[in-house]
């Protein structure tokens, strides 16, 4: 069945550092793929999707490309804050009708000053 | 801004009591899900309604959970009796269409404790 592998955490960063959380994803098809992002006691919020081959997903400094050829949606940011502090999903959709979204387990970010 | 409301926001039941959980999606969206959220974990589809029509409930525990959206619009949920494994955060999401580009939003979500 879909399933998606994400790097486990917590990944620790001090304040401007680079950030990369890596993804990958087993799918039947062509899959649609997300980046949510989820803060203490909240429900998930939409980062970023791309929804083809090569696509690059985009918001707020994150970035994501779709690459088909190595099953990968790595999250990436130049320069990240404390504010970021947060646990990032990575997600798909793929066929077989129904298109539910299945998660990964996420991978928690902390951000020191 | 449109937003999936959910209610309650924190539940604790004690163990055999019923328990119930609210949703109303987004105006317009004709797919709604529910999902579990264990502590350190992704969430998990329950099940999923396109309309009032239930798509896929594969992973719901239908002994002891339920779940109904009669006009197609909100939806509850509901576990009876509760043990405590079922101790989780219950997350409602929709989305506009369940077509593979789109994307779910969600709800704050139920935190439940069952003791």
């Amino acid at each position: 069945g879909d399933s998606v592998t994400q790097m486990e955490g917590p990944v620790t960063l001090s304040e401007e550092a680079f950030l990369t959380i890596n993804c990958t994803y087993t799918a039947t098809g062509y899959p649609s793929l997300f980046w949510y992002v989820q803060y203490p006691g909240e429900g998930l919020q939409l980062l970023l999707k791309a929804t083809k081959a090569d696509d690059k997903g985009s918001n707020k400094g994150f970035e994501a490309t779709y690459r088909k050829e190595t099953t990968s949606f790595h999250l990436e940011k130049g320069s990240v804050q404390v504010s970021d502090s947060a646990v990032y999903f990575c997600a798909l959709k793929a066929g077989g009708g129904s298109y539910i979204p299945t998660f990964g387990r996420g991978t928690s970010l902390i951000v020191h000053p | 801004e449109a937003e999936v409301a959910q209610s309650p926001r924190y539940k604790i039941t004690e163990k055999s009591q019923a328990v119930a959980f609210w949703c109303d999606p987004i105006s317009g969206h004709a797919t709604l899900y529910w999902y579990r959220q264990i502590l350190g974990q992704g969430p998990e589809l329950l099940v999923q309604f396109q309309d009032e029509s239930v798509v896929d409930d594969s992973q719901l525990p239908k002994d002891r959970f339920s779940a109904e959206r009669l006009k197609g619009v909100d939806s509850t949920l509901k576990i009876q009796p509760a043990e405590l494994g079922d101790s989780a955060m219950y997350l409602c999401a929709s989305s506009f269409m369940g077509q593979k580009n789109t994307e779910a939003f969600f709800g704050q979500g139920t935190r439940l404790t069952v003791v």
